[in-house]
C-alpha cells in the first residue's frame, strides 16, 4: 500500500511568493520520521528538512518550513520567498519501523518558479 | 567532508549484459541504500547494507544484487539487463538507520539499456 501521497504533480509559483507542497502519509507506527528532498534536473537528491513524529514544533530550515498536522497525517512543505533556483522536483519521504526504517518516497511534485 | 560519490555517472548497455555500479559513502557512514528511479514507478527502494550485511531488500528480482565492503563502499549488480532496467540509480548513505537519520544522496548513475 502506498504510504506517501503527493497529490500535486505540478505547481507554479511566482518568484518571491510562498508556496505549499502537499504530503500525506500513512503508518501504524507511533514513531516515524518525515523528510523532504529536492531533486533538480541534475538528478541529485538534496535533503531539505526533517520532522519527527514526536516533535511538538514544526521544523524550519531557512526558507523551508514543515506544516506538520499529526492527526491529519499531513506534512506539507512551505517554501517562502520562492527563487528561480527552487524550480525542481520535490519529494516527501518517510521512515518508520513497519518498513524497517527504509525511506519510502512519494511520487513527487514538480515546482516551477516563474520570474 | 566529501559527499557520496557514484561511478560511473552514465552507462549504456545492451539487453542481456550485466552491469556493476559503485557507491562510496560519506566517511564514517556505515549504511548504504540503493534506489531505482524511473518516470513510471518513481523512486523505489532496492536494498540497504549496514556494516557489510544486507538489512533490507525491496521487491526486485534476483537479477539485482549488491554488496558492501569493509570500508563501507558498496556495489550493486544487475545481470541479464532488460529494457525496463533503464533508470537513474541513486545511492544514499547515512550514519545510522533510525527514523530520524538523514540519508545523503549521490548524484546517481544513469543507466540506459538498448
Amino acid at each position: 500500500a502506498q504510504k506517501i501521497t503527493q497529490t500535486q504533480p505540478g505547481m507554479f509559483v511566482q518568484e518571491k511568493e510562498a508556496v505549499t507542497l502537499d504530503c500525506t502519509y500513512d503508518t501504524s507506527d507511533q514513531s516515524y520520521g518525515l523528510f523532504w528532498y529536492k531533486q533538480p534536473s541534475s538528478g541529485e537528491m538534496i535533503f531539505l528538512i526533517y520532522q519527527g513524529s514526536y516533535d511538538e514544533q514544526n521544523a524550519t530550515e531557512g526558507r523551508y518550513s514543515l506544516n506538520f498536522q499529526k492527526a491529519r497525517k499531513s506534512a506539507n512543505l512551505v517554501i517562502s520567498a520562492s527563487q528561480l533556483g527552487d524550480s525542481a522536483m520535490y519529494f516527501c519521504a518517510m521512515r518508520d519501523g513497519g518498513s524497517n526504517y527504509k525511506l519510502t518516497f512519494g511520487k513527487g511534485t514538480l515546482l516551477t518558479v516563474n520570474p | 567532508k566529501a559527499g557520496v560519490t557514484q561511478t560511473p555517472r552514465y552507462l549504456i548497455k545492451t539487453r542481456g549484459q550485466q552491469v556493476t555500479l559503485s557507491c562510496s559513502p560519506i566517511s564514517g557512514h556505515r549504511s548504504v541504500s540503493w534506489y531505482q528511479q524511473t518516470p513510471g514507478q518513481g523512486l523505489q527502494f532496492l536494498f540497504e547494507y549496514f556494516s557489510e550485511t544486507q538489512r533490507n531488500k525491496g521487491n526486485f528480482p534476483g537479477r539485482f544484487s549488491g554488496r558492501q565492503f569493509s570500508n563501507s563502499r558498496s556495489e550493486m549488480n544487475v545481470s541479464t539487463l532488460e529494457l525496463g532496467d533503464s533508470a537513474l540509480y541513486l545511492c544514499a548513505s547515512s550514519y545510522g538507520t533510525s527514523r530520524d537519520t538523514e540519508q545523503f544522496f549521490g548524484p546517481g548513475t544513469r543507466l540506459t539499456v538498448l
